[in-house]
């Protein structure tokens, strides 16, 4: 059974601390580690990662992926109120000759305080 | 960027009530649809994945005969929760793609309360 596991589970820190959220995954077939981030309601795409070392940014977030020891973290630095949020992490991992699906982790819960 | 509706965003209804839930691709015609149910403080669970014109493929432990997915076009899917019970109380989200990948955009969800 595909497996993803985020870290920590919770997590508060100071307006501009730097935080790093870890997700591990044991799946067959991977094919892609996704990054999202959940407030009230739906989750809103953050990165799609498929290769080893190529780090993705985008403005204070930044991604990267390890295929060997199957990891991928998320970096947000200068933290603000506004990226208090869920941050999940999902591997699509599409079972042979199926339709592919995202295995989704339980998320990180992420509160920024003044 | 495209869009995925859903409707309607919230629902409260009474227990043994069927409920049917839309989910729409605005902007672009949807080949695959995902539904996915996620309860408090848990994390997205796929429940069925359907491709128009084709019956849903359901994950293990989701009842087919109790949530009903038709997707009888490419910009529309419906997930009928039937007979509804206090457990299925929970926030259905959909997923739209374009292609046979599962990465596709998600609809804001919708909040089912049974009484």
């Amino acid at each position: 059974e595909d497996k993803v596991v985020q870290s920590p589970l919770s997590l508060v820190v100071h307006e501009g601390d730097t935080v790093t959220l870890n997700c591990s995954y044991e799946v067959t077939n991977f094919r892609s580690l996704l990054w999202y981030k959940q407030e009230k309601k739906a989750p809103t795409f953050l990165f799609m990662l498929t290769s080893s070392g190529i780090e993705k940014k985008s403005g204070r977030l930044s991604s990267i992926l390890d295929k060997k020891e199957l990891f991928s973290i998320l970096n947000i630095t200068a933290t603000q109120t506004g990226d208090s949020a869920v941050y999940l992490c999902a591997v699509e991992a599409p079972p042979t000759g199926t339709a592919s699906k995202l295995t989704f982790g339980t998320g990180t819960r992420l509160q920024v305080t003044l | 960027g495209a869009v995925v509706s859903q409707h309607p965003s919230r629902v409260i209804c009474k227990s043994g009530t069927s409920v049917k839930i839309e989910c729409r691709s605005l902007d672009f015609q949807a080949t695959t649809m995902f539904w996915y149910r996620q309860f408090p403080k848990q994390s997205l669970m796929l429940m069925a994945t359907s491709n128009e014109g084709s019956k849903a493929t359901y994950e293990q432990g989701v009842e087919k005969d109790k949530f009903l997915i038709n997707h009888a076009s490419l910009t529309l899917s419906t997930l009928t929760v039937t007979s509804a019970h206090p457990e299925d109380s929970s926030f259905y989200i959909c997923s739209a793609s374009r292609l046979a990948g599962a990465t596709g955009f998600f609809g804001p969800g919708t909040r089912l309360t049974v009484l």
